[in-house]
């Protein structure tokens, strides 16, 4: 079985660019989250849908940043104008979902975009 | 509200001896417990997880860790560490969001 796959690995653009991250979820997975870690810190939450539906999206750091899963299957995150601060690694995790395994339910992650903004 | 703190950021260990990652959580609720490894160039991968079952919880590669309710603590240990192990290891509290303590860097020396 196929994990999570993101793309690109690594992107390297000047501020004021746009960038566009793809993530593709393990098949079958409804739950799609996005996380972002900034050098030194720790990863932190940004959004998550449910199908195509964004279920909580309040880890998004401003208007600047941009999800979308059309279809339900795989997610782009894009970022216009990116900015020095956007730089970072961005995970993309996701999961089955189920009533009975509730908030336990196992993520499982992508190796993740890193993206340097000069 | 819930946090997680990862009690050191480095750890240095000699092959084959005990490994200790330590980790306390704060929540206000029963909290689900994680412990993710990511290797260089690779995702998180999920070591073992606490639901409110069993306290020691064993996971994959010879880890467990142990949810200890009085002490608030999630510590990680394995009892002999082998160079493999040697990776950046995440803890995380989720009540409803996952909350990532800042990782803790395994080094293991031959």
């Amino acid at each position: 079985e196929a994990g999570v796959t993101q793309f690109p690995s690594h992107s390297v653009i000047e501020k004021g660019q746009t960038v566009t991250l793809r993530c593709d979820p393990i098949s079958g997975h409804d739950n799609l989250y996005w996380y972002r870690r900034v050098m030194g810190k720790e990863i932190k939450f940004l959004l998550h849908f449910v199908k195509e539906s964004k279920q909580d999206e309040s880890g998004m750091p401003n208007n600047r940043f941009l999800a979308e899963r059309t279809g339900g299957t795989y997610s782009t995150l894009k970022v216009q104008p990116a900015e020095l601060e956007d730089s970072g690694v961005y995970f993309c995790a996701s999961s089955p979902g189920s009533l009975t395994s509730g908030y336990a339910d196992t993520q499982y992650f992508g190796p993740g975009t890193r993206l340097t903004v000069l | 509200a819930q946090s997680v703190t990862q009690l050191d950021s480095h750890v240095s260990v000699s092959e084959g001896t005990p490994v200790l990652l330590r980790c306390n959580y704060s929540s206000s609720y029963s909290p689900s417990l994680f412990w993710y490894v990511q290797h260089p160039n690779k995702g998180l991968q999920l070591l073992l997880k606490y639901t409110s079952a069993a306290t020691l919880v064993k996971g994959i590669n010879g880890f467990e860790a142990e949810f200890k309710k009085s002490e608030t603590s999630f510590h990680l240990t394995k009892p002999s560490a082998h160079m493999s192990d040697a990776a950046e290891y995440f803890c995380v509290v989720r009540i409803f969001d996952m909350r990532f303590g800042a990782g803790t860097r395994l080094t293991v020396k031959p």
